[in-house]
């Protein structure tokens, strides 16, 4: 089976552009959470959704948003990028609700703003 | 407020040793989960264990081990016999179980294992 997978795999945009990240879960799976890593850093939760609605949002301005489609794909999208959001995006789909359960990981976007 | 604390930021061992990741933990739950992720240069994080709040018992899957202690707060990874693909980023993790609650992550410790 495939696992989570995410797109682009690398992007370069520039300060007060706009991104949009895209992520597929696994078969199945009707969770998806979005991280943002740093370098050095242990990821951060960015959101996490599960049916379609919001269950979950970490402490990020409103610059930073996201969907889940009815296929339980899900697009994280960034407004006005900063220098300091150039990071690693990870994408992570879990079977279950929210909460407990292992969360399986894409290899990640990583996104430079210059 | 959760909080996970991996003190070792970098470990550096020769093939074939033992080493021994730490991992202590904050949470005011009584039900939580914790994890452990391997990071490598790739950038994926690779899913290693899970382990709930109530099963104390410690966990070997061939060269890995886990060592879960409530009293210290601590849930401890051991590997042994170090090969050169261990070198890794690896983060513990963790999850309250109560209502939706995300993961919270250690800020990792990177092992290199040296041929």
């Amino acid at each position: 089976d495939a696992g989570v997978t995410q797109s682009p795999t690398h992007l370069i945009k520039t300060r007060g552009q706009h991104v949009t990240l895209r992520c597929s879960p696994i078969s199945g799976h009707k969770s998806v959470s979005w991280y943002q890593q740093v370098l050095g850093q242990g990821p951060q939760f960015i959101f996490q959704y599960y049916e379609k609605e919001e269950r979950g949002r970490g402490n990020f301005p409103d610059r930073f948003s996201a969907r889940q489609f009815p296929n339980y794909s899900s697009e994280l999208n960034v407004n006005a990028l900063l220098l300091g959001d150039s990071a690693l995006y990870l994408c992570a789909s879990s079977h279950l609700g929210p909460g407990s359960y292992e969360q399986y990981f894409g290899p990640g976007t990583r996104l430079t703003v210059t | 407020a959760q909080k996970v604390t991996q003190a070792q930021t970098e470990i550096s061992v020769v093939e074939k040793e033992d080493v021994t990741l730490d991992c202590v933990y904050e949470t005011r739950d009584t039900t939580y989960y914790l994890f452990w992720y391997k990071q490598p240069p790739s950038g994926e994080l690779v899913f290693l264990i899970r382990r709930n709040s109530f099963d104390e018992q410690n966990e070997i899957s061939g060269r890995y081990s886990w060592n879960f202690q409530k009293s210290t707060s601590s849930f401890n990874f051991t590997i042994t016999a170090s090969q050169v693909v261990d070198s890794a980023v690896y983060f513990c993790a963790l999850s309250e179980a109560r209502g939706n609650t995300p993961l919270v992550f250690g800020k990792g410790t990177r092992l290199s294992v040296i041929a």
